[in-house]
């Protein structure tokens, strides 16, 4: 079945510094694939998504690109704020699990002044 | 703020006991995703309806039930609770029933069974 893998946090970084979360995948076919980011004591935000390899999904000034031939989508940022602090989960959709998302377990990361 | 409302916020039960939680999607979204969040599991998704019909079944127990009613809001039952049972329960809402459109998320209700 499908599945996600992402790097256990806590990621801790200082104001500026250059992100990188790593996500992996496992699924049938061609997935969609999605990064979400949940703030404290709220709810999941979808953050960025990408629907076909090669493409670059962007927002916020986070990018990831799908890359269907080491089958990741990682997750960078060049400048993290401390307002990002947050936990970022990687997901997909595809057809084999009729598109419901299976998502990642999630990595938490802190940001320090 | 998503637009998506979720009540209770909290909720402290009793092994065996029932409750119901409730959620009010965005104005406008006709399908409705019920997902358990908790540390061991992480994010699940249990069931999906699409203006008021059942759509998609994931990891819900025969204890958990749910509904989706005209006004589109969507109830989602836990009876004989269970210790694990305890976790955050999260509504997300979307105008389409196809599950890759963008969910917008409540903030959850936090469950704890004692």
């Amino acid at each position: 079945g499908d599945s996600v893998t992402q790097m256990e946090g806590p990621v801790t970084l200082s104001e500026e510094a250059f992100l990188t979360i790593n996500c992996t995948y496992t699924a049938t076919g061609y997935p969609s694939l999605f990064w979400y980011v949940q703030y404290p004591g709220e709810g999941l935000q979808l953050l960025l998504k990408a629907t076909k390899a090669d493409d670059k999904g962007s927002n916020k000034g986070f990018e990831a690109t799908y890359r269907k031939e080491t089958t990741s989508f990682h997750l960078e940022k060049g400048s993290v704020q401390v307002s990002d602090s947050a936990v970022y989960f990687c997901a997909l959709s595809s057809a084999g699990g009729s598109y419901i998302p299976t998502f990642g377990r999630g990595t938490s990361l802190i940001v320090h002044p | 703020d998503s637009g998506v409302t979720q009540t209770p916020k909290h909720l402290i039960t009793a092994t065996g006991q029932r409750v119901t939680l409730r959620c009010s999607p965005r104005s406008g979204d006709l399908s409705v995703y019920w997902y358990q969040q908790s540390l061991d599991q992480g994010l699940q998704f249990l069931i999906q309806y699409y203006n008021g019909e059942e759509r998609a079944k994931g990891n819900i127990l025969e204890r958990f039930s749910a509904q989706q009613f005209p006004d589109l809001h969507s109830e989602l039952n836990l009876s004989s609770l269970e210790l694990g049972d305890s976790a955050l329960y999260f509504c997300a809402s979307s105008v389409a029933p196809d599950p890759r459109d963008t969910q917008y998320f409540g903030p959850g209700t936090r469950l704890t069974v004692l």
